[in-house]
């Protein structure tokens, strides 16, 4: 079956750098890929979206990267600010019925 | 992308007790839903897929009886945990689809004691 997993479960950054979350995929038929926010004690907030037929998409100071060859996606954040500390999931399309596996999650902790 | 709403927010109840949370497509139709249990610093773990008008699919593991699941319209799915015992204590999520994107509610705290 399908797993989804994260490189580095803690991610701390300076306040302005740049910040890459990654994510590591198993199934090579996947071909729908999303990154979500989670703040503390909420829901999931779509961030950014990216199909198998690309392998660069780009929001605002957002950027997502995909690499079907390894199996592997990853979220570049720029000037990251103390707004983007949360924790970052990667979600891959699964089955049919839109079913999303989720990754374990990569907390992102942005200092001043 | 979708707005959705859960109600309620958080809820503390006795073990044994049964609980309602509902899940409401605030600007879009829905014929299906999702619910999600997601247990602290874990993350999220599909357990159902609601249906209008017909029965929920379940995930391996999640007992049917136990988390019932109701989509009585095109824009509310609830969850009704049945009996419920500290070990359900869990952040419950559910989400809407748009496309193959799917779009989360902010999430009921359930605290069982």
């Amino acid at each position: 079956g399908e797993s989804v997993g994260l490189h580095l479960p803690t991610l701390s950054v300076q306040e302005g750098d740049n910040s890459i979350i990654n994510c590591a995929y198993s199934n090579s038929a996947s071909d729908y890929f999303i990154w979500y926010k989670q703040e503390s004690g909420k829901g999931p907030q779509f961030i950014i979206d990216i199909r198998s037929n690309m392998d660069k998409r780009q929001g605002q100071r957002v950027t997502v990267l995909l690499n079907k060859t390894v199996k592997h996606l990853s979220l570049q954040i720029a000037a990251t600010q103390p707004g983007d500390s949360a924790v970052y999931f990667c979600a891959v399309i699964s089955g049919g019925y839109n079913k999303l596996i989720f990754g374990a999650g990569t907390r992102l902790a942005v200092h001043p | 992308g979708a707005v959705v709403s859960q109600h309620p927010s958080w809820v503390i109840c006795k073990s044994g007790t049964s609980v309602k949370i509902e899940c409401r497509s605030l600007d879009f139709q829905a014929t299906t839903m999702f619910w999600y249990r997601q247990f602290p610093k874990q993350s999220l773990m599909l357990m159902a897929t609601s249906n209008e008008g017909s029965k929920a699919t379940y995930e391996q593991g999640v007992e049917k009886d136990k988390f019932l699941i109701n989509h009585a319209s095109l824009t509310l799915s609830t969850l009704t945990v049945t009996s419920a015992h500290p070990e359900d204590s869990s952040f419950y999520i559910c989400s809407v689809p748009e496309g193959e994107t799917q779009y989360f509610g902010p999430g009921t705290r359930l605290l069982v004691l």
